[in-house]
């Protein structure tokens, strides 16, 4: 398996414009995380879905988020517009089930707003 | 509602020498409890993890980490660290198999020659 994929590794982008990150999680995976990391926050959970239903996004941190989970291969992260003190790492993990399973991060995608 | 503390954000230790990195967590109820490791420029991923059971814990690249229900302590031990941990790595627990897997701050591990 190739792991959790995330797209892309990285993205420059200017203050005002839509963002938007993806993912692919682990085949028969059923739980989706999306999470922050930045130096003064360190990691935040944004949101997370269980068979492609968001069952948490007290993380996001404004209307300026939002993410999707059309299918159980694939998920997205928009941001619009962007501000610069959404420049991070963004993470995506998946796992089989929630609390007492291994969650299996993607590489992430650093995101510069300008 | 369960909590994680790292109490130390940077450990710097000498190449070969013995490192233990502290967690402590907050919780009424059972737990599990996991020790994540991220490398530069990378995800985390899994160190080892304690469900229930044997209370000494043993994970990969020679770690290992004890569970203390007394002291709510789950500190992470390796007797001879390497240049090639140096990451950060992240304590994280979770109240049970249904709820959410919160993570501390990190502890940056720095080894020096």
């Amino acid at each position: 398996d190739a792991g959790v994929i995330q797209s892309p590794r990285h993205e420059v982008t200017e203050m005002g414009q839509e963002v938007t990150l993806r993912c692919k999680p682990i085949s028969g995976h059923d739980y989706l995380f999306w999470y922050r990391q930045t130096m003064m926050r360190g990691l935040e959970l944004l949101i997370y879905f269980n068979n492609n239903v968001p069952i948490d996004d007290s993380g996001m941190p404004e209307d300026r988020f939002s993410a999707k989970m059309p299918n159980a291969s694939f998920s997205t992260l928009k941001i619009q517009p962007s501000e610069p003190r959404d420049s991070a790492v963004y993470f995506c993990a998946s796992s089989f089930t929630q609390g007492a399973a291994e969650q299996f991060f993607g590489p992430g995608t650093r995101l510069t707003v300008l | 509602a369960q909590s994680v503390t790292q109490l130390d954000s940077q450990v710097p230790v000498f190449e070969e020498a013995p490192v233990e990195l502290r967690c402590n967590y907050s919780s009424s109820v059972s737990v599990y409890l996991f020790w994540y490791v991220q490398y530069p420029n990378q995800g985390l991923q899994l160190l080892l993890k304690y469900l229930s059971g044997s209370t000494l814990v043993k994970g990969i690249n020679g770690f290992e980490a004890e569970f203390n229900k007394s002291q709510t302590s789950f500190h992470l031990r390796k007797p001879s660290v390497h240049i090639s941990d140096t990451a950060e790595y992240f304590c994280a627990v979770s109240e049970s198999s249904a709820s959410k897997i919160i993570f501390g701050s990190g502890t940056r591990l720095s080894i020096r020659p």
